[in-house]
């Protein structure tokens, strides 16, 4: 099993619609939890953090924590052409920093 | 405040050669990660870095080693390079305390041809 599992997608949805994001963990002592956008050709850039359960809204992005289910999850509303990009999820697996990534989920906003 | 800093930003190396790539961090962060990313692989990581230590280590073969200096910058090295280091290296810069986020230089793109 992999340390942080994502959906590969592509997801497409249309502009203005809500973009649903999923994640799972499989290290059950994780406690923070990170979504990374990466346009193509350029570097990871943090948009979501969240280390509690619960949901963390920050403008048009929410970011969800189940830790008993493992689960996060970014919702992106009132989505954006600009918004096109692969969303990764990360987790950091101890408190030294070790961070370990999904393989990503490409997003698609169409006009 | 400046951000995370690599060099050089694209390199062509051959078959059997040695790299060098460098990471300057945020200041104040004491932590680098390096990380190698290919289309097929996705992010994958290398090893990480804090107070001149290697604290962390993926599952990469030895030709691939880092080490850090008193000022946190990082530099990795890959030796005998093979046609499928070919890769997008990126550098991550954080506290190194704590469960904190980390952020990301611009990357440096690796061809070996």
């Amino acid at each position: 099993q992999k340390e942080v599992e994502q959906n590969s997608g592509p997801l497409s949805v249309p502009e203005g619609a809500i973009a649903s994001l999923n994640c799972t963990y499989s290290d059950r002592g994780s406690q923070s939890f990170f979504w990374y956008r990466q346009y193509s050709g350029k570097s990871p850039e943090l948009i979501m953090f969240i280390y509690s359960n619960g949901d963390k809204e920050d403008g048009r992005f929410t970011a969800q924590l189940n830790k008993a289910s493992q689960y996060v999850s970014l919702l992106i509303r009132d989505s954006q052409p600009s918004d096109s990009a692969t969303y990764l999820c990360a987790v950091n697996i101890n408190r030294d920093n070790d961070m370990r990534f999904g393989a990503g989920t490409r997003l698609t906003v169409k006009p | 405040k400046a951000g995370v800093t690599q060099t050089p930003r694209y390199l062509i190396k051959t078959r059997g050669q040695q790299v060098t790539l460098s990471c300057s961090p945020i200041s104040g962060h004491r932590s680098v990660s390096w990380y190698q990313q290919t289309p097929g692989q996705g992010l994958q990581f290398l090893f990480e870095y804090f107070s001149e230590t290697q604290r962390n280590k993926g599952n990469f073969p030895g030709r691939f080693s880092g080490r850090q200096f008193s000022n946190s910058r990082s530099e990795m090295n890959v030796s005998t390079l093979e046609l499928g280091d070919s890769a997008l290296y990126l550098c991550a810069s954080s506290t190194g305390t704590g469960w904190t986020e980390a952020f990301f230089g611009q990357g440096t793109r690796l061809t070996v041809v």
